[in-house]
């Protein structure tokens, strides 16, 4: 099945730790994207990225950061320097000048 | 003001009934118009994709934009219990895909 897969589902931080999200997509999609979601607020972007090896900041990317090795694959690092991290995370991808698609999030907490 | 507006709600409303779903915007630059239907704990998933203004019908949901009056809605007809979700309206001025503004989402409740 074409998608695009979140992982993992919940996640925990401590203080002073980096985690890491995952985000793959077989959908073949050249651009993919980081959001993140608070509790009735809309989305907000952190990063996207339209080609491999190239990204560029969103409107919240402080504490945040980004790679993009892949065409598959754009991964998020939630930094310490986050200071306020606990989000629902959502990662989308769409191909040129179409709408882009969802995965199913992954929700971050700290301990 | 949020370039973006839309009624969080939520909305109730009895099974059956068409529901009307809207956002207004500030930007006149804005022509490509997306709706998206988000589940909870799910992500979003895109319902109607509409470029510039008119209307675009699909199945029981219509799409329409009125750039004069920067406002857009969703309408949905026969409204089934499964619709219960919140409804993001999303746009953009450049790209379908890119540098999109999203509205806060309206929470829709459909009781049996």
């Amino acid at each position: 099945d074409g998608g695009i897969t979140q992982s993992p589902k919940y996640l925990f931080r401590k203080e002073g730790q980096n985690v890491t999200l995952s985000c793959e997509q077989n959908l073949n999609h050249d651009a993919m994207y980081w959001y993140r979601q608070d509790p009735g607020q809309g989305l907000r972007l952190i990063y996207y990225s339209q080609i491999v090896n190239d990204f560029q900041k969103g409107d919240i990317a402080e504490g945040y950061s980004v790679s993009r090795e892949k065409k598959e694959s754009f991964p998020l690092t939630v930094t310490s320097a986050q200071k306020n991290p606990t989000a629902f995370y959502l990662c989308a991808s769409s191909p040129n000048n179409q709408p882009q698609h969802f995965g199913d999030g992954t929700r971050l907490s700290i301990l | 003001q949020k370039e973006v507006e839309q009624d969080p709600g939520p909305l109730s409303v009895p099974e059956g009934a068409i529901v009307s779903l809207n956002c207004t915007y500030s930007n006149s630059a804005f022509q490509y118009f997306m709706w998206y239907r988000q589940y909870s704990r799910k992500g979003p998933e895109l319902l109607m994709y509409t470029y510039s203004s008119g209307n675009k019908e699909d199945g029981r949901f219509t799409a329409q934009v009125d750039k004069s009056s920067k406002y857009i809605s969703l309408f949905i007809r026969d409204s089934q219990p499964s619709d219960s979700a919140t409804y993001l309206c999303a746009m953009s001025a450049y790209n379908a895909g890119n540098m999109l503004t999203f509205g806060g989402g309206t929470r829709l409740m459909v009781k049996p």
